[in-house]
């Protein structure tokens, strides 16, 4: 079975503190993606690693990075979190076509 | 205009009833086709993708009109597991990213 973990299922931060979310998979998946979840909004990409050291912006990198040291392991990271980031946020590993997500982390932004 | 829209639903329909989804997408060059279920507070799964001829997955068959770009999933029978949301996904041609839908809900009831 693949298995996505990502490194907290709930998180709160102050607005201005650097967040940092862990995402970790098991099956040497080449891309890895972060992805945002909002009420009628859907999901929308982030960023997405297709290999170590390599990352492409999504459809809102604005107020995020990433990093991508190990095959197995992209980290999302707000610089400065503001309250229009309080959101659910998913990981996902796998092919073009066949993701496969990690259970998210639902960050509150005070 | 969102680049795939679905009716968000909610679809409230009895055990055993067959009830349709479709979804529309707005690039004509999309290449991949998928519908994804989430359950509630879980993280999206692949539920199956969508061929050009149409494809059947037991109780699940999944139809595309690329003239009309849209795509449609039928359940037939429905049992009350099948409750969840429904996420139309496309990919288009050259992305190497999923453009998803906000989502149909399903709400099967005894």
């Amino acid at each position: 079975d693949v298995k996505v973990t990502q490194s907290s299922r709930y998180l709160v931060k102050r607005t201005g503190e650097k967040v940092f979310l862990e995402c970790v998979q098991d099956m040497d998946h080449e891309n890895m993606f972060w992805y945002r979840q909002d009420p009628g909004l859907g999901l929308r990409l982030i960023y997405f690693s297709y290999d170590v050291k390599m990352k492409e912006k999504g459809d809102i990198p604005e107020g995020y990075s990433v990093s991508r040291e190990k095959k197995e392991r992209f980290s999302l990271i707000l610089e400065s979190a503001s309250t229009n980031q309080t959101s659910m946020y998913l990981c996902a590993s796998g092919s073009r076509d066949e993701q496969y997500f990690g259970p998210g982390t639902r960050l509150t932004v005070t | 205009r969102k680049e795939v829209e679905q009716d968000p639903g909610p679809f409230n329909v009895p055990e055993g009833a067959t009830v349709a989804f479709n979804c529309t997408y707005s690039n004509s060059a999309s290449q991949s086709f998928f519908w994804y279920r989430q359950d509630c507070r879980k993280e999206p799964k692949l539920l199956m993708s969508v061929y050009s001829s149409g494809n059947e997955d037991g109780r699940f068959t999944a139809q595309l009109n690329r003239a009309s770009q849209y795509i449609s999933l039928l359940i037939r029978d429905s049992k009350l597991s099948d409750s969840a949301t429904y996420l139309c996904v496309v990919r288009p041609r050259g992305y190497n990213k999923l453009i998803f839908g906000a989502g149909t809900r399903l709400a099967v009831h005894p």
